[in-house]
C-alpha cells in the first residue's frame, strides 16, 4: 500500500528556477490537496482539488500553480522560485470533498531555494 | 476564517506517565477536529478525530475530548511509550466553503523520557 507518494523527495534550487513537484495517490481518493509545512506555523493549505477538473485556491497560493491531471495525480509548480518558498512540502489526499473527511498525507518534499 | 492554537508547543514527560496537549479554535461552525503525528522526517498520521457530535472518543491509550460551549478539544495520552515522541498537531474544520479545508494548530513537540 503506497497510499500518497511524493516526488522528489529533496530539490535545492535557485533563485529564479521553476519546479514541479508530484503527488500521486492509489487510494482512489477524489479530493487532493497541497500544504506548506515551516517551522512554528503548522501547516498551511496552498490550493486543494475537490474533485477531478476542480482546483481551489488555498490560504497562501501565491507563486503556486497546480495541475489536477487526473483522479490519481496532483502537480504542484512553482514558476520562479524565491527564497521564501523554501519549505516542506506536502500533499494530501481524501475519499471525498466534505469537511470532514479524513486526510492521508505523503512524506513530504524538502525544497531549499538558494 | 478559523483560527486554532495549540498549547503547549513542548511537552516532556516520563514513560508511562499521561501527556495532554489542548487547542482552542475560533469558528463556532467548526465541527469536524482530528489530530496528527508526525515523525521525524515522515508526513503526518491521523491519530484519532472526533465530531461534534459527540463529546469524547477513545482508541486505546489515545483519548479526545471536545467542549463546544468553550470551542477547545484536547488530546490525552495514557501510558507514555518512547515511540509516542513525536510532534502533534491538531486541526479543526467546518462546512463553510468548499473542499475540506483543514486550520491546523502549531504543533506540539512531545518527548517521553526513559
Amino acid at each position: 500500500n503506497a497510499g500518497v507518494t511524493q516526488t522528489p523527495k529533496f530539490q535545492v534550487l535557485k533563485t529564479g528556477q521553476s519546479m514541479t513537484l508530484q503527488c500521486a495517490q492509489d487510494m482512489n481518493h477524489n479530493s487532493m490537496y497541497w500544504y506548506r509545512q515551516d517551522p512554528g506555523m503548522g501547516l498551511r493549505l496552498i490550493y486543494y482539488s475537490a474533485s477531478e477538473g476542480t482546483t481551489d485556491k488555498g490560504e497562501v497560493p501565491n507563486g503556486y500553480n497546480v495541475s489536477r491531471l487526473n483522479k490519481r495525480e496532483f502537480s504542484l509548480r512553482l514558476e520562479s522560485a524565491a527564497p521564501s518558498q523554501t519549505s516542506v512540502y506536502f500533499c494530501a489526499s481524501s475519499e471525498a470533498g466534505g469537511h470532514d473527511q479524513p486526510q492521508h498525507f505523503g512524506d513530504g518534499t524538502r525544497l531549499s531555494i538558494l | 476564517g478559523e483560527n486554532v492554537e495549540q498549547h503547549p508547543s513542548t511537552l516532556s514527560v516520563q514513560e508511562g506517565d499521561s501527556a495532554v496537549i489542548k487547542c482552542t479554535y475560533s469558528d463556532s461552525a467548526s465541527n469536524y477536529f482530528p489530530w496528527y503525528k508526525q515523525e521525524l522526517g515522515k508526513g503526518p498520521q491521523l491519530i484519532i478525530d472526533i465530531r461534534s457530535n459527540v463529546g469524547e472518543k477513545k482508541d486505546q491509550r489515545i483519548a479526545v475530548t471536545l467542549n463546544k460551549t468553550a470551542k477547545h478539544f484536547s488530546l490525552h495520552i495514557t501510558e507514555t511509550q518512547p515511540e509516542d515522541s513525536a510532534v502533534y498537531f491538531c486541526a479543526a474544520s467546518n462546512p463553510g466553503g468548499g473542499g475540506n479545508k483543514l486550520t491546523f494548530g502549531t504543533g506540539t513537540q512531545l518527548k517521553v523520557e526513559l
